[in-house]
C-alpha cells in the first residue's frame, strides 16, 4: 500500500541546536515529497519540497535529504528557534495522478529556550 | 500573498444534521481538495476535484459526503447527516501545478467541526 510515516512522535531540542526529523515511505512510485509545518489550530504550511531525481535540497535554514534506496527522507532545521515549535509532516504524492497527498503521522518539535 | 480561505472556522452541530463547509481556493488554481484531521492525528485525504468533477475519493468519503463548485470561486464540502465521528478539522486545499502530482498544495486554515 501507499504509506508515509515518521519515526518519532516527539522531538525535543535546545534553542540554537540543529533538528533532524525523519520520515519513511513505502511507495516507490512517489516522485515528489513535501515537508509541511503545522502550528496549533492552523493549516499545514509548506516548508520545502524535493523531487525524486534529487538527493538534497536546501532552503532558508532547512535542508531536505532524500534516500531513494531505503525510501527515507529527512528534514534538517539549522539553529532551531522557538518559532520552529510545531508538528512537522512529510507528505508524498500517491500513485494515482490526482494530486492526492499522503501524509505521515507527524513529529512534534519542541524547542527549549 | 494569495491564500485559501475557509468558513466557518468552527461549527458545532447536532448528530444527524447537515453541514456545509465553504472554501475559496486561490483564484488561478485548477485542482481542489478536502482533507480532514481528527484531533492529534495525521492529515487524511478525502477527495480531489478537477475539471468540475471528482477525480479521486477516499474510503472516508462515503455517500454522506459531497462536493460542489457552484460558481467560479467557491468549493464546498457537504456532510448530509453528521455522525459523532465526523468531528474533525476539515482543510480545503488547492494547487495550480500543470500536473497533479507536482507542486505545492496550499492549505486553508481549516474548519473545525464538532458533532454533538
Amino acid at each position: 500500500g501507499e504509506n508515509v510515516g515518521l519515526h518519532l512522535p516527539t522531538l525535543s531540542v535546545q534553542e540554537g541546536d540543529n533538528s533532524i526529523i525523519n520520515c519513511a515511505y513505502s511507495n516507490s512510485a512517489s516522485d515528489y515529497f513535501i515537508w509541511y509545518k503545522q502550528e496549533s489550530g492552523k493549516g499545514p504550511q509548506f516548508i520545502i519540497d524535493i523531487r525524486s531525481n534529487m538527493d538534497k535540497r536546501q532552503g532558508q535554514r532547512v535542508t531536505v535529504l532524500l534516500n531513494k534506496t531505503v525510501k527515507h527522507l529527512s528534514l534538517q532545521i539549522a539553529a532551531t528557534q522557538p518559532g520552529d515549535s510545531a508538528v512537522y509532516f512529510c507528505a508524498g504524492y500517491g500513485s494515482s495522478n490526482t494530486g492526492k497527498l499522503i501524509f505521515g503521522q507527524g513529529t512534534t518539535l519542541q524547542v527549549k529556550p | 500573498e494569495p491564500e485559501v480561505t475557509q468558513t466557518p472556522s468552527h461549527q458545532v452541530t447536532q448528530m444527524g444534521q447537515e453541514v456545509i463547509l465553504r472554501c475559496v481556493p486561490i483564484s488561478n488554481h485548477l485542482y481542489f481538495y478536502w482533507y480532514r484531521q481528527i484531533l492529534g492525528q495525521k492529515v487524511e485525504f478525502l477527495v480531489s476535484f478537477y475539471n468540475n468533477e471528482i477525480s479521486e475519493k477516499s474510503e472516508i468519503f462515503d455517500d454522506q459526503f459531497s462536493v460542489e463548485r457552484p460558481d467560479g470561486s467557491n468549493f464546498t464540502l457537504k456532510i448530509r447527516s453528521t455522525k459523532l465521528e465526523d468531528s474533525a478539522m476539515y482543510f480545503c486545499a488547492s494547487k495550480a501545478a500543470p500536473s497533479a502530482n507536482t507542486g505545492e498544495l496550499f492549505f486553508g486554515e481549516g474548519s473545525r467541526l464538532t458533532v454533538l
